[in-house]
């Protein structure tokens, strides 16, 4: 079974702090993702890579920043957290394969708190 | 703009009874679509999908109609059951766009009642 594991499941910072979030997959999937969820917004695509050091801007990038270094890692930033970052953060992973994207998985996601 | 929309944030539904959770698009470059569910304080699962060139997809209880022309898709729950209960996310996709980011809808609750 793949396995997409984040690195704590409930964080809490204080405003202006650096925030690392990590997210780990065991099954070689060459694509990764970084969305946000919050109550009647769904979820919101903030980063994705596709390959190693490789990395794309999705549809609310700003006040982010991400680093893959390793095909299994990849890191969301928030250089300096503010309170409208609090939210539920999910990583998620998928094959590239041919024909296009397929099922993402996710993880269990982490709580963030910004105060 | 919202791409992709579920217009119910809840449904409720008698168990056993069938659950149909709708979902409508407007990017007619969206060609792959895709169900997920998810409970409380998990990631979202994974559960079925759809290309464009299809109309209909089917896997146990689960059927996903889609129709093109209406820019509308739908999940069917047959019958529903009590582990049923959680939020639906439709997801969309743009295969040739280039992109493997989904564009996810803001979710509908469903609700199954004994």
């Amino acid at each position: 079974d793949v396995k997409v594991t984040q690195s704590s499941r409930y964080l809490v910072k204080r405003t202006g702090e650096k925030v690392f979030l990590e997210c780990v997959q065991d099954m070689d999937h060459e694509n990764m993702f970084w969305y946000r969820q919050d109550p009647g917004l769904g979820l919101r695509l903030i980063y994705f890579s596709y390959d190693v050091k490789m990395k794309e801007k999705g549809d609310i990038p700003e006040g982010y920043s991400v680093s893959r270094e390793k095909k299994e890692r990849f890191s969301l930033i928030l250089e300096s957290a503010s309170t409208n970052q609090t939210s539920m953060y999910l990583c998620a992973s998928s094959p590239r394969l041919a024909g296009g994207p397929e099922e993402q998985f996710f993880g269990p996601g982490t709580r963030l708190t910004v105060l | 703009d919202q791409q992709v929309k579920q217009n119910s944030p809840s449904l409720s539904v008698q168990e056993g009874r069938i659950s149909i959770l709708n979902c409508d698009y407007t990017n007619s470059m969206f060609d792959y679509f895709l169900w997920y569910k998810k409970y409380p304080a998990e990631g979202p699962t994974f559960l079925i999908s759809i290309s464009s060139i299809k109309d209909k997809n089917e896997d146990g209880r689960f059927t996903v109609f889609l129709n093109k022309s209406a820019k509308h898709l739908s999940l069917h729950i047959v019958p529903s059951q009590p582990g049923d209960s959680a939020v639906y996310f439709c997801a969309a996709s743009d295969r040739g766009g280039g992109a493997d980011g989904l564009t996810f809808g803001k979710g509908t609750h469903l609700i199954i009642q004994p």
